[in-house]
């Protein structure tokens, strides 16, 4: 079971958007729809920001969004803000019943 | 207000045992399996396993099934990681959080306990 690949890290600037890929398998990413991401700042548990590829919880904003396309999901940060700097993962529900997480990817705003 | 909370710090030994809990509160802790995962310092998330606290089903992660044991007392909601003989490579930050799983259509983690930090160092 290997973790998901996402970029190292990634940058923006502030009013900008961008995104952040990460990539799987048919055994897990490709095989469903249940793809989640989570923003972690330093020192700071994960915080749920997008789940099921591509639905927002109740209270994270509107400029983060979620897709899918084959292996691949994607989170997309609109107007980027500064508090938006943080680490980012993607997780997915994969074969055996189990979960796996991307590698993270460190978001800096410039 | 639904939150998980962890016990504290540990520092061990190499060879001594450890059980570190997780309390859930404000929601029907049998409804949600409780999922544990670590992050080594300075490192990403690493997916452990989950409980089903309904029947104490349990699934792990390949990489770290035989080396940890997640269990636990749904009488008094906490959730359980456990070691029998810890090594150096197990010091890092371990976080449990309510998962809830795609039987019921939808995924998610949320929310997380703060994190208990285990240092295993002789």
């Amino acid at each position: 079971q290997s973790a998901l690949t996402q970029p190292a890290s990634v940058s923006g600037s502030p009013g900008q958007s961008i995104t952040i890929s990460c990539t799987g398998t048919s055994s897990d990413v490709g095989g469903h729809d249940f793809v989640s991401w989570y923003q972690q700042h330093p020192g700071k548990a994960p915080k749920f920001m997008i789940y099921d590829v591509n639905k927002r919880p109740s209270g994270v904003s509107d400029r983060f969004s979620g897709s899918k396309s084959g292996n691949t999901a994607s989170l997309t940060i609109s107007g980027l803000q500064g508090d938006d700097e943080a680490d980012y993962y993607c997780c997915s529900y994969a074969i055996g019943s189990t979960w796996v997480f991307g590698g993270g990817t460190k978001l800096t705003v410039l | 207000e639904v939150q998980l909370v962890q016990s504290g710090a540990e520092v061990k030994k190499p060879g001594e045992s450890l059980r570190i809990s997780c309390k859930g509160s404000g929601y029907g802790f049998t409804n949600y399996l409780i999922t544990w995962v670590r992050q080594m310092p300075g490192k990403g998330l690493e997916w452990m396993g989950r409980i089903d606290p309904s029947d104490s089903s349990t699934t792990y992660s390949p990489s770290f099934q035989g080396h940890v044991t997640i269990s636990v007392d749904k009488s008094i909601t906490t959730a359980y990681l456990q070691w029998s003989s810890l090594e150096a490579s197990d010091s890092g930050l371990y976080f449990c959080a309510r998962l809830f799983g795609p039987q019921y259509g939808s995924n998610w983690i949320d929310p997380w306990g703060q994190g208990t930090l285990v240092t295993v160092s002789s």
